[in-house]
């Protein structure tokens, strides 16, 4: 089945740390990639996406992202993290072969930044 | 306006009530997608609109579930005979749908709670 995997659930933090949250997918053909960013009490934002190109992606607020093709991995990075980061973080994919232009989103992983 | 709204915020049902959800996408913006956001999953697509053409409904969950989007702009979703299950948060996004990897403008959503 088609699904995308987030095996972080949960993450605690010190300020200035490295951060580095994984995702899966299980589709191929060509796909989509997106990080989206929930902060407390606020709607999900847009961090950064890939569809072509680079794959290597930089997006807002210091945030990058790598597509591995072979690995089905699109990680999402941060070399210092800051409290304002403090949020829960989800992975989507959208697979145009599959004639849709649906999202399918992991389970998101929670991101907590202590200063 | 500015972003995507949605009404009301907060929704409470008894079980076997109808609501209706109303979502007000980005003025411009051709596409329209419903998710349905668990408690502590990710979103889970429900249905997409190309302006008033419903293209995709592959995630409605049952046939008591039905959207609209009659002229292309507004959306509303209805739940008929509210199931204790069907307590969610329920997204709406918008898109500009003229390009693959448009990015989805979510709404802050509405929150359904069936007692």
């Amino acid at each position: 089945a088609q699904s995308v995997s987030q095996h972080n659930h949960h993450v605690i933090l010190s300020e200035a740390a490295s951060l580095e949250l994984g995702c899966n997918y299980s589709y191929g053909g060509t796909v989509n990639l997106f990080w989206y960013v929930q902060y407390p009490g606020q709607h999900l934002q847009l961090l950064l996406k890939y569809f072509s190109g680079d794959p290597l992606v930089k997006g807002i607020k210091g945030f990058e992202a790598e597509f591995i093709k072979s690995k089905f991995s699109f990680n999402l990075r941060k070399p210092s993290v800051q409290w304002s980061d403090t949020a829960e973080y989800f992975c989507a994919v959208n697979a145009p072969s599959y004639n849709t232009d649906k999202l399918i989103f992991g389970t998101g992983t929670r991101l907590q930044v202590f200063p | 306006g500015a972003g995507v709204s949605q009404s009301p915020r907060y929704k409470v049902a008894k079980r076997g009530q109808d609501v209706a959800l109303r979502c007000d996408p980005i003025s411009g913006h051709v596409s329209l997608f419903w998710y349905q956001q668990a408690l502590g999953q990710g979103p889970e697509f429900l249905t997409y609109f190309q302006n008033e053409a419903q293209l995709d409904k592959s995630g409605l969950p049952s046939d008591r579930f039905f959207a609209e989007r009659p002229e292309g702009s507004v959306s509303t979703l209805k739940i008929q005979r509210t199931q204790q299950e069907d307590s969610a948060v329920y997204l709406c996004a918008s898109s500009l749908g003229a390009l693959e990897a448009d990015t989805q403008y979510f709404g802050p959503g509405t929150r359904l709670t069936v007692l």
